[in-house]
């Protein structure tokens, strides 16, 4: 079957940095994508990987290894809030998009 | 402004009550599709299309269908909703083929409870 595995919950405090890991088994690959989610809000877009490597978007970065089937977001600077749910997604090649079950961020002051 | 909207945002309603939560976006987008949320199992794809008239089943489809008869709606239709269908469900639309980006623009959500 299709899966993406993430851990379940981090934690970490403001200013530290924070890598949240994300493993994935799909029928064919297109990308890899995540997104932060608030309680009681909508996913937002945050970066997407196509090719292999860090793409760097201001405090977050992605990163994507295609041989091994992984990849990661890099929260740096961290702030109070950045607190929410980090998914990663993957299309494959039926055009699903398959989501993790999500990781919870906790930030501490 | 760039939306997506669903509509009602809540719902409470019983068993065997067909009901419709209605989308819509004004971005153009070709792709849209349905999930729902529940607590420890992230997002799961009910339906998605990739145009006018064409949808697919996601991993999640039973007791749902949708239909795409205009780019910009897409609604998901619960012929008998039950219990087990109680859930937080979200619609959502993106470009295809882009290659540099695969930016999915989710709507604000309807929290369903089928009593």
């Amino acid at each position: 079957g299709q899966s993406l595995e993430q851990p379940s919950e981090v934690t970490a405090v403001e200013g530290a940095i924070v890598q949240i890991n994300c493993t994935y088994q799909t029928s064919g690959f297109y990308g890899l994508s995540w997104y932060q989610q608030h309680d009681g809000g909508a996913p937002t877009f945050l970066s997407y990987n196509a090719l292999d490597g860090l793409e760097e978007t201001g405090r977050f970065s992605s990163f994507l290894s295609r041989s091994d089937s992984y990849g990661y977001l890099l929260l740096q600077e961290l702030q109070m809030k950045d607190s929410a749910s980090y998914f990663c997604a993957v299309r494959g090649n039926t055009d699903k998009l398959i989501f993790g079950t999500g990781t919870r961020l906790q930030v501490f002051p | 402004e760039a939306q997506v909207t669903q509509n009602p945002r809540y719902l409470i309603t019983v068993t065997g009550k067909k009901l419709t939560v209605t989308c819509s976006q004004n971005m153009n987008h070709e792709y849209m599709s349905w999930y729902r949320q529940d607590p420890g199992l992230g997002l799961r794809q009910i339906y998605y299309s990739m145009n006018v008239e064409v949808t697919d089943k996601g991993d999640v489809p039973e007791g749902y269908k949708v239909s795409r008869k205009e780019k910009r709606n897409f609604p998901l239709i619960l012929e008998s909703p039950s219990p087990n269908q109680t859930s937080l469900y979200f619609c959502a639309s993106s470009l295809l083929g882009t290659g540099s980006s695969d930016e999915q623009f989710f709507g604000p959500g309807t929290r369903l409870t089928v009593l």
